[in-house]
């Protein structure tokens, strides 16, 4: 079985440019958290979908927004990109009703310049 | 509010055991969950406890007390490989929402 797979690995933008990142959860699964985590911090939540709506969301600015795809996948936006947004951006997925625990992609490590 | 804590870094030596603490108060709360995360890697999932008391899997047990708001992982004849942070964190009831701990680092010196 696949796991959480997320796109781009790496990715190099500047100040005030956008970004879109990308998740596809584990088959079966329908909900997506996105969290940041920036170096050597711990987990900030930003975003939960669950069955294509956003169930919650973080303390972030609302530069920071998603969407979840009908079929579950999900993709992070990030509007003009600020240095401290640089970070690894962590998807993770999880099937309600069962034991909620989430399965992590690998992230995407975004560095702003 | 809903507040979890422990502690930042842990220093432990190959072999031994060590123990990582792990305080919650939250407005509602379901079980909770450990996972390790080795640097720049993703967490991966350790255990989840619902019911009081200790679940042993392997060289790694968790402990939950609810009535305490506490928790524990346990970490016996540590290896080397066993260096990373491990994040705790607890399931909401309302929402089933995950809240993070900030995580413990765990060094591990020969």
């Amino acid at each position: 079985e696949a796991g959480v797979t997320q796109s781009p690995t790496h990715l190099i933008k500047t100040r005030g440019q956008q970004v879109t990142l990308r998740c596809s959860p584990i088959s079966g699964h329908t909900s997506v958290y996105w969290y940041q985590q920036a170096l050597g911090l711990g987990l900030q939540f930003l975003l939960w979908y669950d069955e294509g709506e956003e169930r919650n969301r973080g303390n972030f600015p609302p530069r920071f927004s998603g969407r979840q795809f009908p079929n579950y996948s999900s993709e992070l936006n990030v509007n003009a990109l600020e240095l401290e947004d640089s970070a690894l951006y962590l998807c993770a997925s999880s099937s309600s009703g069962g034991s909620y625990e989430q399965y992590f992609g690998p992230g995407t490590r975004l560095t702003v310049t | 509010g809903q507040n979890i804590d422990q502690p930042t870094e842990m220093t432990a030596t190959e072999g031994a055991i060590v123990q990582i603490n792990c305080t919650y108060q939250t407005s509602g709360f379901n079980g909770l969950f450990w996972y390790q995360q080795h640097a720049g890697e993703a967490p991966t999932f350790l255990s989840y406890n619902v019911l009081d008391g200790l679940e042993e899997k392997g060289r790694f047990s968790s402990f939950l007390s609810r009535s305490k708001g506490y928790s524990y992982l346990l970490l016996k004849e540590l290896q080397m490989k066993d260096s990373a942070s491990y994040l705790c964190a607890a399931l909401m009831d309302s929402n089933y929402q995950l809240i993070w701990g900030a995580g413990t680092k765990l060094i591990i010196k020969p």
